[in-house]
């Protein structure tokens, strides 16, 4: 167990639905990190913050990606207008202690129909 | 950074046998190189790291060996279990972790 924790585990969705993930880290470590990872690939950089600012976007965030760590603590990550292409685990990610270590979270599944 | 090479991509042993799996990376500001097992519906797990003031760590039936000037890192798993059996994934990082492709063990009993 890596302490993080992701909500929902899997999302079912439509197209041009709006889904909303979160991510709570156990010890507010001041840096998180959003991963997406499709079938057969490794986890892909989208984000991260530090403490509540968002310091650096992957190009594979569209503007239909929002991302959000209000109180430095738990972090959202909001798709509007969802596409098939989409469909992919969304990891979360933080260090531990002093370490720049990246530890995962399991994961949330979304399904784009 | 962004260019990190896995191979093989899937591979199969006998229980006990030795699997070694390779990765190369060309950003040569990488400094730290971890290696993540992951299971069928699981977020990646870290199991061995090396940084890269160093050549070779070992942590019981793991090891993994770095070779800066060549930028290739491997991993070595020593009489391997049906437990084994995951994907691994390298990642290299600077500012940021770039993964690879990931390799497919199975350990057959």
């Amino acid at each position: 167990d890596t302490g993080v924790s992701q909500n929902p585990r899997h999302k079912i969705t439509k197209r041009g639905q709006n889904v909303t993930f979160r991510c709570d880290p156990i010890s507010e470590h001041n840096r998180l990190y959003w991963y997406r990872q499709t079938l057969g690939q490794g986890p892909e950089f989208l984000t991260y913050f530090q403490n509540e600012a968002q310091l650096e976007k992957s190009r594979l965030l569209s503007d239909r990606f929002s991302a959000e760590r209000p109180k430095g603590s738990f972090s959202t990550l909001e798709i509007q207008r969802t596409e098939q292409g989409d469909s992919a685990m969304y990891l979360c990610a933080t260090p531990r202690g002093s370490t720049d270590t990246q530890y995962f979270g399991p994961g949330t599944r979304l399904t784009v129909l | 950074g962004e260019n990190v090479e896995q191979h093989p991509s899937t591979l199969s042993v006998q229980e006990g046998d030795s699997a070694v799996i390779k990765c190369t990376y060309s950003d040569s500001a990488s400094n730290y190189f971890p290696w993540y097992k992951q299971e069928l519906g699981k977020g990646p797990q870290l199991i061995i790291d090396i940084r890269s003031n160093v050549g070779e760590k070992k942590d019981q039936r793991i090891a993994v060996t770095l070779n800066k000037t060549a930028k290739h890192f491997s991993l070595h798993i020593t009489e391997t279990q049906p437990e084994d059996s995951a994907v691994y994934f390298c990642a290299e990082a600077g500012n940021q972790f770039y993964f690879g492709t990931g390799t497919s063990l199975t350990v057959i009993p």
